[in-house]
């Protein structure tokens, strides 16, 4: 239904790899949104997408809005120290009552 | 800074009491979110108001509810707390209905 599939639930990497996670739904979006968590602070947004296909970058970061408006990517090349936190993708569904639903969060770890 | 403030910042309460938690939106934003966060879980959508009206509810309990205010402060109402209660509670705003929203840091209830 609304709700949003987000993977992988964590990510163990070493720093300089490269980070892809994606969200998919069996519902529409007309809006797809990233955010990253710090532990104990609020979700902070990172990019939004607004149109399908849409690909847009905010320095190390990459996402874009899948053709079908059914899903989006989030990448991070060569990742640091501070990347670590929890990736949120959020999404508003384009019919009925649009709702912005959030995924249940992919936990990013790097060992340096 | 996101421009959302949320107070108080940590509250510690015994069960079987009532709290309430206060959020100041965005300069601008019309539309106010709120969210609980339990230890390492995803955000869980409470519910949402536009323009002082309730606009969607999730899986909100019937101790808890919201209110949005003519000057647009929302106040989230928490009553006969139980033990699992405690979590983190996010306040959101955004210009629009459902467009990219911005977080507070949050409320750290506890309850004892």
């Amino acid at each position: 239904g609304q709700q949003l599939n987000q993977s992988p639930q964590s990510m163990f990497i070493q720093e300089g790899e490269d980070v892809s996670m994606n969200c998919t739904s069996s519902s529409i979006f007309n809006t797809w949104l990233w955010y990253k968590q710090d532990p104990g602070e609020g979700p902070v947004l990172l990019i939004a997408l607004y149109k399908a296909g849409e690909l847009t970058s905010n320095g190390r970061l990459t996402a874009q809005f899948g053709i079908t408006r059914k899903d989006s990517f989030l990448n991070i090349s060569a990742s640091i120290p501070s990347d670590v936190g929890i990736y949120f993708c959020a999404g508003v569904i384009i019919q009925g009552a649009q709702k912005l639903v959030f995924g249940q969060g992919t936990r990013l770890t790097i060992n340096p | 800074d996101s421009g959302v403030t949320q107070t108080p910042k940590h509250l510690i309460t015994a069960t079987g009491q009532r709290v309430t938690l206060r959020c100041s939106p965005r300069s601008g934003d019309l539309s106010v979110y709120w969210y609980q966060q339990s230890l390492d879980q995803g955000l869980q959508f409470l519910i949402q108001y536009y323009n002082g009206e309730e606009r969607a509810k999730g899986n909100i309990l019937e101790r808890f509810s919201a209110q949005q205010f003519p000057d647009l402060h929302s106040e989230l109402n928490l009553s006969s707390l139980e033990l699992g209660d405690s979590a983190l509670y996010f306040c959101a705003s955004s210009v629009a209905a459902n467009t990219e929203a911005f977080f507070g840091q949050g409320t750290r209830l506890t309850v004892v």
